[in-house]
């Protein structure tokens, strides 16, 4: 079954520390990976997607996240956390059956607080 | 700039009473799609539109209904809201063709609904 997990509800880190958010993931063909970031009481927004080609993908705010085919891993990261990176952060999968493959399969999200 | 749209931002209705929330698009995406989503959960697809051609989802209640009278709009209507159906709507947009099998989505700000 296809399916996105994020481990860890929340991590905390300190401002100026890289931080890391971790997403697992399967899916029967190539994976088509995103990330999202979601501030209080707003939408969701885009920050990468890897479809192909280089492992590592570099994204919006200073994010990036290396896709890993062996362990199914697509963590996002940042070199040097800021307070106001601070959010829930959604990671998702393209749905690989056939006839859904305009939807995501989406992970359980995980709360990102920066402390300064 | 080309933007996801929705109206109104903050939604109050009584339970039981008919409502509408709205979502317009400047991007000319060809999918739109309503989400719902709860207090910090990952948001749950209720129903997409490719073109005119609707999609629902196998567990939205019938509750929930929408209409997409031309690209640029898609209205998400709540015939009988119960207290349950209190959440954020997110409306989202994506384009869809041959040869953007990864196309990312667009989400709108979100309407929060209230049900009293």
């Amino acid at each position: 079954a296809q399916s996105v997990a994020q481990p860890e509800d929340q991590v905390n880190v300190a401002e100026g520390n890289p931080l890391t958010v971790k997403c697992t993931y399967s899916v029967s063909g190539n994976p088509y990976l995103f990330w999202y970031v979601q501030y209080p009481n707003r939408g969701l927004q885009f920050l990468l997607k890897y479809i192909t080609g280089d492992n590592l993908v570099k994204g919006s705010y200073g994010f990036e996240a290396e896709f890993n085919k062996s362990q199914t891993s697509f963590h996002l990261k940042k070199p040097s956390a800021l307070v106001s990176d601070s959010a829930l952060y959604f990671c998702a999968v393209r749905d690989d059956n056939a006839g859904n493959n305009r939807k995501l399969i989406w992970g359980l999200g995980t709360s990102l607080a920066v402390n300064p | 700039d080309a933007m996801v749209i929705q109206n109104p931002r903050y939604q109050v209705t009584q339970f039981g009473k008919p409502v509408t929330l709205s979502c317009s698009q400047t991007l000319n995406h060809n999918v739109m799609y309503w989400y719902q989503q709860k207090s910090s959960q990952a948001p749950k697809l209720l129903f997409h539109y490719y073109d005119k051609d609707f999609n629902n989802e196998a567990d939205t209640p019938d509750n929930f209904q929408s209409r997409r009278p031309n690209t640029s709009f898609c209205f998400l209507d709540i015939r009988s809201p119960g207290l349950g159906d209190a959440a954020m709507y997110l409306c989202a947009t994506s384009s869809r063709d041959r040869r953007s099998l990864g196309n990312e989505q667009f989400f709108g700000p979100g309407t929060r609904l209230t049900v009293l």
